[in-house]
């Protein structure tokens, strides 16, 4: 597809359980983003993978959030044991070129998915 | 660090009103900054972005936003609102040279028949 898919768009778990949340990024687009959107709060960045290169991670809230991007395209986030607080709008997003090459150009504008909304109950 | 405040996080306008959604930023060194709209259900599309060119910037849709740095600021607005244009709306701020945005927490827009 033309756009950053993501997928489920809908998840419903139980707390203690684990979920997988995947993100198809725009062809080509090097670098790779999750964010997390909580009600009635900005978007919080929780990773950043660029190519081959060590991610990002500085934002994951908790060692019961992982994610990797494997060949360089699809990305998978996984949260163990889910909690309640967990609950949120998982967001991707990609970009075609990644820092430092941020000119504000149209190239490293970040485009985002429909993201995936995960309640824990 | 950078940080983003949106004035009001509920604005409502008559449709063909002015519409007028406000974010402050805070930076040590100039930043880029960005106007996303998120319909529901939907992820965030790009509206427009300063990027230390021109500091009224025209986007899509009719929005336009002007880069104010003796104020601070990064308002959005639209001469003539329209039913469609009812959604959230996020500024966000990034730094040359770096990619995490910082967002603001939103302004939902209602418009008024």
């Amino acid at each position: 597809g033309a756009g950053v898919s993501q997928s489920p768009s809908n998840k419903v778990t139980e707390k203690g359980k684990d979920v997988e949340l995947r993100c198809d990024p725009i062809s080509g687009h090097t670098a790779l983003y999750w964010y997390r959107q909580s009600l009635g709060q900005g978007l919080e960045f929780l990773i950043y993978f660029q190519g081959n290169s060590a991610p990002d991670k500085s934002g994951l809230p908790s060692d019961r959030f992982s994610a990797e991007r494997t060949g360089g395209s699809v990305s998978t986030l996984t949260i163990q044991r889910t909690q309640q607080e967990d609950s949120a709008v998982y967001l991707c997003a990609s970009s075609l070129v990644p820092s430092p090459l941020n000119t504000g150009d149209a190239t490293d504008t970040q485009y985002f998915g429909p993201g995936t909304r995960l309640t824990v109950l | 660090a950078q940080s983003v405040t949106q004035l009001g996080s509920h604005v409502s306008v008559s449709e063909g009103a002015l519409v007028l959604l406000r974010c402050n930023y805070s930076s040590s060194v100039p930043p880029y900054l960005f106007w996303y709209v998120q319909y529901p259900n939907q992820g965030l599309q790009l509206l427009l972005k300063y990027t230390s060119a021109a500091t009224l910037v025209k986007g899509i849709n009719g929005f336009e936003a002007e880069f104010k740095k003796s104020e601070t600021s990064f308002h959005l607005t639209k001469p003539s609102a329209h039913m469609s244009d009812a959604a959230e709306y996020f500024c966000a701020v990034i730094l040359s040279g770096t990619y995490k945005y910082t967002f603001g927490t939103g302004t939902r827009l209602k418009v008024l028949a």
